[in-house]
This record gives C-alpha cells, sequence and structure tokens, in this order.
C-alpha cells in the first residue's frame, strides 16, 4: 500500500459523458501527478499539481482538466467521453520535485475507467 | 522531445536464471532515472538513479545508470516467479517520461 488514494476504482459510463476521479495523496506529500494508462499507449503523463497550482502539463486533452484543492487532494475531470478514453487513470504523489533529487513518486491503485 | 526505450519488450525465463532490462534514453534536463515494478495494479518503485557508475542493490536486483552513453541496466539474478511483471524505466526531466516496459514472465 503506497498511501495514496483513488476513488472510484471502477468506472463504467456512456460516450459523451463527464466523470470525476479523486486522489489523496500520501500523508506530508505536496504534488500529485495524474497519469493515463491504455493498452496501446503505455503509461502517459497528464499533469501535475504542486501546493495547489499547476506545476507541469503533459499530453493531456482539452476535454480533461484538473485541480488540487487546499487540502491537497486532486481531482481530475474528463468531459465528453469517448471511447478511446478507456484506460487506467493513476494518481501519484511526492514530497517536492524540486527539493534535491526526490523524484521518486508512489502511485495509487488507479481507477479504471471504461467508455461505452 | 523526450524519449525512453526500453527493451526487450518481453522476455521468458525459468526460475533461476539472471535476467538484464535495458533503458535507453534522450532527455533534456535530466534529474534521475527511476525504475518501477508494475503487476497488475500500480507501478511500485524499485530505484532512483542520479550518479553515472554507482550501482543500487535491493537484494535480488540491482540498477546501474550509464549517463555518458544514456542508458540504464536493471538485473535480475535467480529469479522467482513473483518477479513476473512489467518493469518500467522513467526519466525525471521536465517531465516524467516513461518507456513501454519490459514484460518478464518467470516460469517455474
Amino acid at each position: 500500500d503506497s498511501g495514496v488514494t483513488q476513488t472510484p476504482k471502477h468506472l463504467i459510463t456512456a460516450t459523451g459523458q463527464r466523470v470525476t476521479l479523486r486522489c489523496s495523496p500520501r500523508s506530508g506529500d505536496l504534488s500529485v501527478y495524474w497519469y493515463q494508462q491504455s493498452l496501446d499507449q503505455g503509461l502517459q503523463f497528464l499533469i501535475q499539481y504542486y501546493n495547489g497550482e499547476e506545476r507541469a502539463k503533459g499530453n493531456i486533452l482539452e476535454r480533461f482538466s484538473a485541480q488540487q484543492f487546499p487540502d491537497l487532494h486532486s481531482e481530475l475531470n474528463l468531459s465528453s467521453l469517448e471511447l478511446g478514453d478507456s484506460a487506467l487513470y493513476f494518481c501519484a504523489s511526492s514530497v517536492d520535485p524540486l527539493a534535491g533529487a526526490l523524484d521518486t513518486q508512489y502511485f495509487g491503485p488507479g481507477t479504471r475507467l471504461t467508455v461505452l | 522531445e523526450d524519449k525512453v526505450v526500453q527493451s526487450p519488450l518481453s522476455l521468458v525465463v525459468h526460475e533461476g536464471d539472471t535476467v538484464t532490462l535495458n533503458c535507453s534514453y534522450e532527455v533534456t534536463n535530466f534529474r534521475s532515472l527511476l525504475w518501477y515494478k508494475q503487476e497488475k495494479k500500480a507501478p511500485t518503485f524499485l530505484f532512483m538513479l542520479t550518479s553515472s557508475g554507482i550501482e543500487k542493490k535491493s537484494g535480488r536486483l540491482s540498477s546501474i545508470l550509464d549517463k555518458k552513453e544514456l542508458f540504464s541496466i536493471l538485473n535480475i539474478t535467480a529469479t522467482q516467479t513473483g518477479d513476473s511483471a512489467v518493469y518500467l524505466c522513467a526519466l525525471a526531466g521536465n517531465m516524467l517520461t516513461f518507456g513501454g516496459g519490459t514484460r518478464l514472465m518467470v516460469k517455474p
């Protein structure tokens, strides 16, 4: 158990819908990262937040957005869902990626999203 | 664009064998290289390497980084069926960039 929690574990929805995935980082971790893992694309970095502010953006679609709240939990919002958005979505956390070589990220169990 | 390439894509060995997994990279603003093991669920952290030529060991697993030739290897000795997993290499540059992974299957 990494200490990172994600809800829900599974989500099944229809095309065109909107969903929200939630992540709570490990106690003391200030940075949260979101990843998408699909069979054909591997693990893709989406976005990073540090202490409530966006720090880095990866391959995140405009239909997707995220935020980190004052209590440091984060939500990933996926809208106008398409079949191709079906994937495993991971959240990871770390203390502070710029405080020395503290790049170790601890991953949550993931949310499996199925779009029908 | 940062690039991380892992080889082989997959590997099947028998218990007791030794395996070497490779990770080569082209990354700007390199900070560190990380290895993860992914079984059925989330990746779990194995090693973080920042300095060239210094081997990191944890039990039967060891890893080393060559910053001049831009690669790292992960060695697993005396493999066990529990080592069966996908092994991911990731580079911390401007963001964390993952390779496609090596799928290792260890047969009894």
